[in-house]
């Protein structure tokens, strides 16, 4: 069952800060983040596992609450580089099942 | 490093006509995948393969078969296109099918049935 990602859209100028939901109906056991850049292929940003860890790379984390169901992932400080379509991926609460995306949230940074 | 290869970039086929996406992988990977990509869906898995000699249906398999060739390749074939298929296909794999082994995907195949 496809996660819902909110919002569809973010617009930001350099330096603001964004933060991209994930929610699924179903338990999950962990939570992908990748990102894709126009005309190219997805690519990976990071992995949270059951047990609502925060994880963090450059000025991008993420968290992750499976009482809710939920991830966030937080861009602060944002770069123009940071552009792109940010899709999660869910696996739903049993190991080894494929990772399911959801319709991805676009973010667009001005200078 | 190669990475995961898919061919072709581009096609264009008729309705009915039939044709097999390749993906190839060098890194060893036992999974792999075939997502689908069209505006405004994001990414929708067809089959995957956790290991070589299994495959199973993702959530959009209809009109699709796959072939995991050998560990480095995993086929689809779409044996009588339509329009509705028109799409950019993108192959992925990881070490494992395991929850914290990242994805690597294709540079993807963009497919137009007319």
């Amino acid at each position: 069952q496809q996660p819902v990602q909110s919002p569809q859209a973010v617009i930001l100028r350099e330096g603001e800060d964004a933060v991209i939901n994930c929610s699924s109906s179903k338990a999950l056991y962990s939570v992908h983040w990748y990102r894709q850049k126009h005309g190219e292929a997805p690519v990976f940003l990071m992995i949270l596992l059951k047990g609502g860890e925060q994880k963090g790379h450059d000025k991008i984390s993420a968290s992750f609450n499976e009482k809710k169901q939920q991830s966030s992932l937080y861009l602060t400080a944002s770069q123009l580089s940071y552009s792109g379509t940010y899709f999660c991926g869910t696996e739903q609460d049993q190991a080894g099942t494929a990772l399911i995306f959801g319709k991805g949230t676009t973010l667009s940074v001005s200078s | 490093n190669a990475g995961v290869t898919q061919t072709p970039k581009f096609q264009v086929l008729k309705t009915g006509q039939s044709m097999t996406l390749q993906c190839a992988q060098d890194m060893n990977h036992n999974s792999m995948y075939w997502y689908r990509q069209d505006p405004g869906m994001g990414l929708r898995l067809i089959y995957y393969s956790a290991s070589e000699g299994t495959t199973d249906k993702g959530e959009v398999p209809n009109g699709y078969n796959v072939s995991r060739l050998n560990k480095r390749e995993f086929s689809l074939r779409l044996e009588s296109a339509a329009p509705s298929q028109t799409s950019v296909y993108f192959c992925a794999s990881s070490v494992m099918q395991a929850t914290n082994e990242k994805l690597f995907f294709g540079s993807g195949t963009q497919l137009s049935v007319l």
